[in-house]
């Protein structure tokens, strides 16, 4: 099956304390990307990965880090967490769309409810 | 800098009626791709369609269609007899994609909210 998986789902910590959000997907997929959700704010792209060792900054990338090692795994990096990054997180995957079709499918994972006090 | 608006805060159908959500764009680039995503109440989020710069075919999958129209920069998305299960928050988004092959960002509109009632 299909899917993009992400851990922890819930998360509360307080500031400071290094954490790391993992991201995973089976499809073999070269682009994979990182968004926060806020309320009033909506969708943000955070960091992005068209393929291994390749990555780049989205809309807001600062407090952030990423890597891409490995084709499957995209683990967000929090190095000194603050309380503005409290926030739902979203990892996603897909086939590179330069070169896909329309009709791939980009791949979400279930959130990852982070609070930092 | 690209730039995606979804004017419509908040729409509020009645059960089989037709809705429109609108989405409007802005980017410099003539290779781009615009995309809808759906957030149900349950949180998850749902990819519905990409669709590239080149291609200004209106796409229908059931009972969700897609009109892009590149002259008033508009990727609008109707609904067709709607149900109380299309109630969610729509994203639209928009990627720019940069001749030099480096710049994939994916820029959101604020989202609307639909809903449904019975």
């Amino acid at each position: 099956e299909a899917q993009v998986t992400q851990n922890p789902r819930y998360l509360i910590t307080v500031t400071g304390k290094k954490l790391t959000v993992t991201c995973s997907q089976n499809m073999n997929h070269e682009y994979m990307s990182w968004y926060r959700q806020d309320p009033g704010l909506g969708l943000r792209q955070i960091y992005y990965s068209m393929n291994v060792e390749v990555t780049d900054k989205g809309d807001v990338p600062e407090g952030y880090k990423v890597s891409r090692k490995e084709k499957r795994n995209f683990p967000l990096i929090l190095e000194s967490p603050s309380p503005n990054q409290t926030s739902l997180y979203f990892c996603a995957s897909s086939l590179f769309w330069g070169t896909g079709r329309n009709t791939d499918t980009q791949y979400f994972g279930p959130g990852t409810r982070l609070t930092v006090l | 800098a690209q730039k995606v608006t979804q004017a419509q805060t908040e729409i509020s159908v009645v059960e089989k009626e037709d809705v429109t959500l609108d989405c409007v764009y802005e980017t410099r680039d003539t290779t781009y791709y615009l995309f809808w995503y759906k957030q149900p109440p349950s949180g998850e989020l749902v990819f519905l369609i990409r669709r590239n710069s080149f291609d200004e075919q209106n796409e229908i999958s059931g009972r969700y269609s897609w009109n892009f129209q590149k002259s008033t920069s508009s990727f609008n998305f109707t609904i067709t007899a709607s149900q109380v299960v299309d109630s969610a928050v729509y994203f639209c988004a928009l990627s720019e994609w940069d001749s030099g092959g480096s710049n994939y960002k994916l820029t959101f509109g604020k989202g609307t909210l639909l809903t449904v009632n019975p």
